[in-house]
């Protein structure tokens, strides 16, 4: 059984570019939520996707964007990137009313 | 508002020793108290949560954690430390144990177990 998967696994993008991680969750699972961990930090929550439709979300400006797929899968979209947005960036899965999430290994973005 | 407090950047301990993580909560509501585990280049993993009941709450690989509402703590704890454990720990407090959840983190402790 898959866990969560992440791709692709690192990117290297240069300001003002446009970006898009992706991420297919665990088996069974229909709610996606993408955190940004930056260097020496605890991850934060961006957005969480339940039905294809964004259900929450954390104190991100709008240039953070996402889409859930019918095969829940989903993407992590963000435009005119800035050098802050240099970061680890997660997903996690979960059933919408599941105590626990898995995260998948990242998406390394690097803005130069 | 949420919030996870770890006031350990970095926990130094010998192999064999006990170990403890410690970790601070501020909730408004009940608190529902995650511990995850992160190596180098890779995502999280979960050991254990707390969501009610037994103030002791036994996870993987050995771990423990005791939760202490007076104290509104949730410390990580292992009998005996292994050169493995090292890695970096994450205390977490979701606000909605049903309704599209999410995760506050605290800023993490990075565990060093020296042989």
């Amino acid at each position: 059984d898959a866990g969560v998967t992440q791709s692709p696994t690192h990117l290297i993008k240069t300001r003002g570019q446009q970006v898009t991680l992706r991420c297919s969750p665990k088996s069974g699972h229909d709610t996606v939520s993408w955190y940004q961990q930056a260097l020496g930090q605890g991850p934060q929550f961006i957005f969480q996707y339940y039905e294809e439709e964004e259900r929450q979300r954390g104190n991100f400006p709008d240039r953070f964007s996402g889409h859930q797929f019918p095969n829940y899968s989903s993407e992590l979209n963000v435009n005119a990137l800035l050098l802050g947005d240099s970061a680890l960036y997660l997903c996690a899965s979960s059933l919408p009313r599941n105590t626990e999430a898995f995260f998948g290994q990242g998406t390394r973005l690097t803005v130069v | 508002a949420q919030s996870v407090a770890q006031p350990e950047d970095q926990v130094n301990v010998a192999e064999g020793n006990p170990l403890t993580v410690k970790c601070t909560y501020s909730v408004s509501g009940n608190p529902y108290l995650f511990w995850y585990v992160q190596y180098p280049n890779r995502g999280l993993q979960f050991l254990l949560k707390y969501i009610t009941g037994d103030n002791l709450v036994k996870g993987s690989y050995g771990f423990e954690a005791e939760f202490n509402k007076s104290q509104t703590s949730f410390h990580l704890k292992k009998p005996s430390a292994l050169v493995s454990d090292s890695a970096l720990y994450f205390c977490a407090v979701r606000d909605d144990l049903y309704n599209f959840n999410k995760f506050y983190f605290g800023s993490g402790t990075k565990l060093n177990v020296k042989p």
